[in-house]
């Protein structure tokens, strides 16, 4: 079936203004994780949701990232007051189960966001 | 903290040599990751080394796993111009039950003809 589908695939938005980025998992796929990747950092975690749940939020940056999923399928991640520092690929990826040894994370084609 | 490192960061050989590219990493973890991934595209799933001493092998690219070591290899068999790309390892944050993985900084090949 389709793979990891995000968008938009780029956004550029000015410092201050509020962005939500979407992601469409694998049908099927319970695990669903936000990552961002910029120059600096390199790959970062930042969310991991089983279900509707986020068990896992330790890399969230600040208090201006949150995230929700619905009905098991799509997500957001909403970054309120951009800061240029929030500048970066955000990647989304999803997986059958986090509790089989041969998971696997299938990453989507990643939103650019460009904070001017 | 867990820690994940790659050297080298970045490797130009010729078509036709061999090399290797290592992954250190810090603590204990029960599965270890190597992602491909090219320029402007995202990450493109390669091995998933379960075990100590686990081996996976596609065409000219061998993975391997020492637990004990805490070190995976990747190593690159007659390199072909194909394989350009930068190759991630990766571990899972939470010891497999969760799956948050850890990145190492990306190891960035350039295959010259």
């Amino acid at each position: 079936g389709a793979g990891v589908s995000q968008s938009p695939s780029n956004k550029v938005t000015e410092k201050g203004k509020d962005v939500e980025l979407r992601c469409d998992p694998i049908s099927g796929h319970t695990a669903l994780y936000w990552y961002r990747q910029s120059l600096g950092q390199g790959l970062e975690f930042l969310i991991y949701f089983q279900g509707n749940s986020a068990p896992d939020k330790s890399g969230l940056p600040s208090d201006r990232f949150s995230a929700e999923r619905t009905g098991g399928s799509v997500s957001t991640l909403t970054i309120q007051r951009t800061q240029q520092e929030d500048s970066a690929v955000y990647l989304c990826a999803s997986s059958l189960a986090p509790g089989l040894g041969t998971d696997t994370q299938y990453f989507g084609p990643g939103t650019r966001l460009t904070v001017l | 903290e867990l820690k994940v490192e790659q050297n080298p960061l970045f490797l130009s050989m010729q078509e036709g040599k061999n090399y290797t590219i290592y992954c250190n990493y810090s603590t204990t973890s029960d599965r270890l990751y190597w992602y491909r991934q090219d320029p402007g595209k995202s990450l493109e799933s390669l091995f998933v080394l379960l075990s100590n001493g686990a081996v996976k092998q596609e065409g000219r690219l061998m993975a391997s796993l020492d637990t004990k070591a805490r070190l995976s290899t990747l190593h690159i068999t007659a390199a072909v111009h194909d394989l350009s790309a930068t190759y991630f390892c990766a571990v899972d944050g939470y010891g497999g039950s969760q799956g948050n993985l850890i990145f190492g900084k990306g190891t960035k090949l350039s295959v010259k003809p």
